[in-house]
This record gives structure tokens, sequence and C-alpha cells, in this order.
């Protein structure tokens, strides 16, 4: 069974960083692009940023263009994001979502399974 | 951006009742729309894919439709563990988009 098991959440000031990880098994995921979404509380669901397979391409929402990076080390099977100048509106449980593989193709934006998610809160 | 709009925000049914959601998207986005399941405390999961695509191994009460701008998702016979929050989403174009949910309450 796919398992996606991210890390690395926590309480951090206005402006300060955190990076995340997300560990990934049961399946090739140096095959498929990865995501992560994330979920303000009591809100709905918001993309972040997305990396290809290889990890030479990457997309990302324009509230955080220009603070976050997505990176992935496929031999270690993991996605990372790393949050820099971060604010109280980046606060929400951060999801790893894996990219969808079906009908002859790969997709971008298609998210089939999803990690247990992990809590950002951004406070003074 | 691609605004996603669903309709209604909640509603409260009963086992065994067909319900019926609604997702508009503020432009055509062809087939691109996927249909997810949140129950509280928990990630979501995959439902539907390119509109009317049941994910492999999910109950067949479950079906959407549409194309262009205006989707549905159906549960044909509500069950128990159905009552959650569904979110629509489409992948036609970056960024991708989120409906801002429908919560599904026990009538």
């Amino acid at each position: 069974e796919v398992q996606l098991l991210e890390s690395g959440g926590g309480l951090v000031q206005p402006g300060g960083s955190l990076r995340l990880s997300c560990a990934a098994s049961a399946f090739t995921f140096s095959n498929y692009v990865m995501n992560w979404v994330r979920q303000a509380p009591g809100k709905g669901l918001e993309w972040v940023s997305s990396i290809s397979s290889s990890g030479d391409i990457t997309f990302y929402a324009d509230s955080v263009k220009g603070r976050f990076t997505i990176s992935r080390d496929n031999s270690k099977n993991t996605l990372f994001l790393l949050m820099n100048s971060l604010r109280g509106e980046d606060t929400a449980v951060y999801y790893c979502a894996k990219g969808f593989c079906g009908g002859g193709s790969c997709h971008w934006y298609l998210f089939d399974y999803w990690g247990q998610g992990t809590l950002v809160t951004v406070s003074s | 951006d691609i605004q996603m709009t669903q309709s209604p925000s909640s509603l409260s049914a009963s086992v065994g009742d067909r319900v019926t959601i609604t997702c508009r998207a503020s432009q055509s986005i062809s087939r691109s729309l996927n249909w997810y399941q949140q129950k509280p405390g928990k990630a979501p999961k995959f439902l539907i894919y390119a509109a009317s695509t049941l994910q492999s191994g999910l109950p067949s009460r479950f079906s959407g439709s549409g194309s262009g701008t205006d989707f549905t998702l159906t549960i044909s016979s509500l069950q128990p563990e159905d009552f959650a929050s569904y979110y629509c989403q489409q992948s036609y174009s970056t960024p991708p988009t989120f409906g801002q949910g429908t919560k599904v309450e026990i009538k």
C-alpha cells in the first residue's frame, strides 16, 4: 500500500523558515509527479506546488512563489518543501500528494494518494 | 485562475438517499474535473477523475458527470461511511483549483 509520511511541521514565528519532508514508500517514487496541498484550519484545499518526476520542472501557487521551494531526492524517496518568509496566512495542514498515472499517461494536478499531513502554525 | 464553485455548501440527508453535488467552473475545463472525499481530521481521498471515471476499488454508488463548465457528483444511495466533505478540483490549467467543499451531514 502506498504510504506518504510528512514531517517537519511545527510552530514558527512570522518571517521564519521550516522544511517539510515527505517519505514515500511502496511505489516507484522516481516515476511520479509529487505535490504539496495545504488546508488552513476549517477551510478548503489549496494547491501549493508540484514537481516533475525527475525534479527539473516545478510549479508554484502565486501565494508562495519566491518564498517556497519544492524539491525531491529520488535516491531517498523523499519530497521536500522549504518554506521561507512565513506569514500567518501560511498556517495550515500541509499534505504531500502523489501524482496520478492512469489511462496510459501521468497527470499533473491529479492527486491519488495523500499523506496524513503535518501542521504548520505561523504565530508570534 | 479558474474559479470552482460548488453547491450546496452543505446538505443534510438520510441513509439511502440519492445525493447530488454540483460544481461549476468559471470557464470551460473540458472534462478535467476531479472529486475528492474528506472526513474530519483525515486526508482527502481520490474518488473520480476526468469527470466520470471512478477510481479503482471504489463503490459504484459514486458517479460523476458533466463537461465544459458544469459537473455533478452523485451518490446513488447514501451510506453511513459517506458522511463527509466533498471537493471538486480542476486539473485543466495552472494553478489547479478546488471548490470550497460540500459537507454532507446526517439528517
